[in-house]
Formats: C-alpha cells, structure tokens, sequence
C-alpha cells in the first residue's frame, strides 16, 4: 500500500471548518483513499473513503485531487467531540475481489478543536 | 448494536508472564484483524482471520505471540513470557466482506 503523508497536528475553532491535508503521491490506480479518526482510549472509527470523485457521508466530506495524489477531509462544522487522531489510508478496496484486508495506519493528525 | 468489545480493558503483568486477551466481534463478521499500538504510535497489523482460518500472521512479532478463532466467532490472542516491550494497546477489529473494519475499544497491556 502507498505511504501517505499527513501534518503532525491542526487546530480548529469550534463551529468552523476543519480542513486536513493528506499527500499520497505514490498511489496506485486501484488504490482508494480511506479516513479514520481515533478519538483518545478508543478504537479507531471510520469516517469516508472515495477513489477519485469527491465524497460526502454525515460525518464528512473528501476532497481527492485530480491527479489523486493528495486528498482534503473536510469535516463542515466542528465540534469539541471531534478532537481526535485522523488517519488517511490508502489501499486497494475490498470491492476489487481481494480479500478484506489489514489497514496500514501512519501517526496521522492530531486535530485539536478549541471552544 | 452491539460493537466489537475487548477483555480485559486493563491488563498488568509481571515480566514473564502469559496474557490472554479476548475479542468478541460483531455478530456475523467473518473477518476479524488484531493490530499493536505502542504509545503515541498508530495501529500495526498483527494478524488475521477470515472465519477461523488464520490467513496472515505476518505481523506478528515473534513466536511468543499466538492468535487463534477456533470457532471463527471470538478470538484470542495470547502473549507467552511478557516482556516490557509488549506494553501497548491491543485492538481487535472485524468486518463483514467488502466493508469497513469496526474497532473494539481495545487493551491495554502494561508489562512490568
């Protein structure tokens, strides 16, 4: 799986939009773009994947650029409960007919909203 | 629902100790992942299940770590002779084909 980049820690106003970067200039053509985000002593927790056309769920929305070699994940609005690690992963999809298969997680972004 | 639930939560051992930690996936996953997050470090892949066939263990650290889903619902992962460098949080995950993976709340081991 391609290696992504992603900035150490963000800040955010609460009620403002968080915008967090992610590089993956080594993708792969079948390789989808995958979010996490792990909020302090829990689990990680999915958010939104996408290929190449931008994505919208009710927790968030990515961004991928044209050439697929970075991506944005917008979360519109957010909130204290939202201060959590974010990962951005890049892998081939369950959906291509390989397995369902290991996640490879980086240190990710460290999102602090602020009130 | 239901999620993904872990036992212990919190696991202290002595050094040279055995540990076995439990995961109880959600109903009807046939996938079901273990990964090791070491302090301040994202999750690493241990090993996996599809049912209760164990199709990559390549995560693994060494041979004191031993995964098993004998009945291809809950699993257990067993660390034999604890060293201090096993100190972390274990998670547990599993899915259902071509879905995302959900996450247990994870243990955490302490290795005196």
């Amino acid at each position: 799986d391609a290696k992504t980049t992603q900035p150490t820690s963000m800040d955010c106003a609460e009620g403002r939009a968080a915008n967090l970067p992610c590089n993956h200039s080594t993708i792969s053509g079948n390789e989808y773009v995958y979010w996490y985000r792990q909020i302090h002593s829990q689990g990680p927790q999915y958010i939104i994947h996408g290929l190449k056309n931008n994505e919208t769920n009710e927790m968030a929305s990515l961004i991928i650029t044209e050439d697929r070699k970075s991506s944005t994940l917008i979360l519109p609005h957010a909130t204290l409960r939202d201060t959590a690690v974010y990962y951005c992963i890049v892998r081939v999809n369950q959906n291509s007919g390989g397995s369902n298969y290991k996640l490879t997680f980086g240190k990710g972004t460290l999102l602090t909203v602020n009130p | 629902g239901a999620g993904v639930s872990q036992s212990p939560r919190y696991k202290v051992a002595k050094r040279g100790q055995d540990v076995a930690l439990r995961c109880d996936p959600i109903s009807g996953h046939v996938s079901l992942f273990w990964y090791q997050q070491a302090l301040g470090q994202g999750p690493e892949f241990l090993t996996y299940f599809q049912n209760e066939a164990q199709l990559d263990k390549s995560g693994l650290p060494s041979d004191r770590f031993f995964a098993e889903r004998p009945e291809g619902s809950v699993s257990t992962l067993k660390i034999q002779r604890t060293q201090q460098e096993d100190s972390a949080v274990y998670l547990c995950a599993s899915s259902s084909p071509y879905n995302e993976q959900f996450f247990g709340p994870g243990t955490r081991l302490t290795v005196l």
